[in-house]
């Protein structure tokens, strides 16, 4: 039982070059959810995924897509990755997106843009 | 809307010596609360919750932490802190209306052998 995996750990692009970021959990959990963290600022939401099939914004989507390929699966896609995306990006699921439920977390993606 | 503060930056205690990291919090509804520890260069690992019932919630690693409904406060506690606590501690909360978990900014704890 791994948890929650993100991949890749660490990743250095240019200004304009586009990526994905991939997420798995193997919890049989429903809601996904993406982060980014920067010193001072917290944790804040990117995109979530109440369900197979949905996501929604959270609270900094621009810049962002994602896709929740199946319940396992969640990805973030940067298009065009500019400076001010470089951060820690955690991926977290959750079994149900209840406002009770505990969120687990992946060990994160340490993105820089120059 | 929801938030939460953290109101030190930094909270430094000697090995032995009780701790205390502040949380504070604002909802419209009732609030769901919960702790998280992030050690160096990993993700963040739960330590408990209150959702309902008493106030004072108990977690891993001998961490406890108190619901205060009238001073909206949520501390975390420890009675006798070790090195290995040293580590970036966050508060969260949601209402009960299923929106979005909010996180707090983060305390980093030292302690000090």
């Amino acid at each position: 039982n791994a948890g929650v995996t993100q991949t890749p750990k660490f990743q250095v692009l240019k200004t304009g070059q586009s990526m994905t970021l991939q997420c798995a959990q193997d919890m049989n959990h429903n809601s996904m959810y993406w982060y980014r963290q920067d010193p001072g600022m917290g944790l804040r939401l990117i995109y979530y995924s109440a369900s197979e099939g949905t996501t929604d914004k959270g609270e900094v989507p621009n810049g962002y897509n994602v896709s929740r390929l199946n319940k396992r699966e969640f990805s973030l896609r940067l298009e065009s990755a500019a400076p001010s995306q470089t951060s820690v990006y955690f991926c977290a699921s959750s079994t149900a997106g209840a406002s009770t439920d505990t969120q687990y977390f992946g060990p994160g993606t340490r993105l820089t843009v120059l | 809307a929801q938030s939460v503060a953290q109101p030190e930056d930094q909270v430094n205690v000697a090995e032995g010596n009780p701790l205390t990291v502040k949380c504070t919090y604002s909802v419209s509804g009732n609030p769901y609360l919960f702790w998280y520890v992030q050690y160096p260069n990993r993700g963040l690992q739960f330590l408990l919750k209150y959702i309902t019932g008493d106030n004072l919630v108990k977690g891993s690693y001998g961490f406890e932490a108190e619901f205060n409904k009238s001073q909206t406060s949520f501390h975390l506690k420890k009675p006798s802190a070790l090195v290995s606590d040293s580590a970036l501690y966050f508060c969260a909360v949601r209402d009960s209306g299923n929106t979005p978990l909010v996180f707090g900014k983060g305390t980093r704890l030292s302690v000090i052998a």
